[in-house]
């Protein structure tokens, strides 16, 4: 099992890119790395997913180096409404067991002015 | 927009009750899980199900039952609410691939 490490808090200012990192020094060859949302009072939001290299998508890029120990999500020009938590999983796409998502503590996201 | 639906979004109820949480997915996934989150907590997975008939307890032990008669639906209920079981319920969805789970709105329960 994967275990992951993320900052609990950062802070950062609207219009600023905001790069949250994630060590998973022990990923299996199997595992993806999937990052998730999660705004106050909902459930978390899938965000984006990727096994090597860079992943984009509408919302953010996904940064994954050669050797795969650590990830980084990348949010472009943050706003206010970008206020949330971020959880880096970490797991094998279709083999694994659903007890083995473990969501964590996340990176809790503040966006001033 | 993923369609999963919960009922109700927030109960307060008194000790004692026996209470059904709803949930309902429309994507025709195999795979459902609960999780229990308190505020500004790690979420907790109390119980997921491969498919129907099939459910199995999460990491974190929970005196909830679920059911799974149905693909589409996935009820957890609580025989007798206690005030320790106050907190947020969340139902996910997920098709072939675990790592991609749609979650749905929550249920805030209070038991006083």
């Amino acid at each position: 099992l994967a275990k992951t490490t993320q900052p609990i808090s950062m802070d950062s200012y609207e219009g600023q890119e905001v790069n949250i990192t994630c060590s998973h020094n022990n990923i299996a060859t199997n595992d993806y790395i999937t990052w998730y949302q999660q705004f106050p009072s909902q459930g978390p939001r899938f965000i984006i997913q990727g096994y090597k290299t860079k992943v984009t998508n509408e919302v953010a890029s996904l940064f994954i180096p050669a050797d795969r120990k650590s990830s980084t999500l990348s949010l472009p020009r943050v706003s206010l409404s970008d206020t949330a938590v971020y959880y880096c999983l970490v797991g094998d796409l279709y083999g694994s067991s659903a007890s083995k998502i473990i969501f964590g503590s996340g990176t809790r996201l503040s966006i001033r002015p | 927009e993923a369609d999963i639906y919960q009922t109700p979004r927030y109960l307060v109820i008194g000790t004692g009750k026996k209470i059904t949480l709803e949930c309902s997915q429309t994507m025709g996934h195999d795979k459902m899980y609960w999780y229990q989150q308190d505020p500004g907590m790690e979420l907790h997975l109390i119980h997921y199900s491969y498919g129907v008939n099939s459910t199995e307890k999460g990491d974190l032990s929970s005196e909830s039952t679920v059911s799974r008669i149905r693909t589409e639906h996935f009820p957890l209920t609580l025989e007798s609410a206690r005030p320790s079981h106050t907190s947020q319920y969340l139902c996910a969805s997920s098709g072939a691939v675990y790592n991609e789970q749609f979650f749905g709105p929550g249920t805030r329960l209070t038991v006083l």
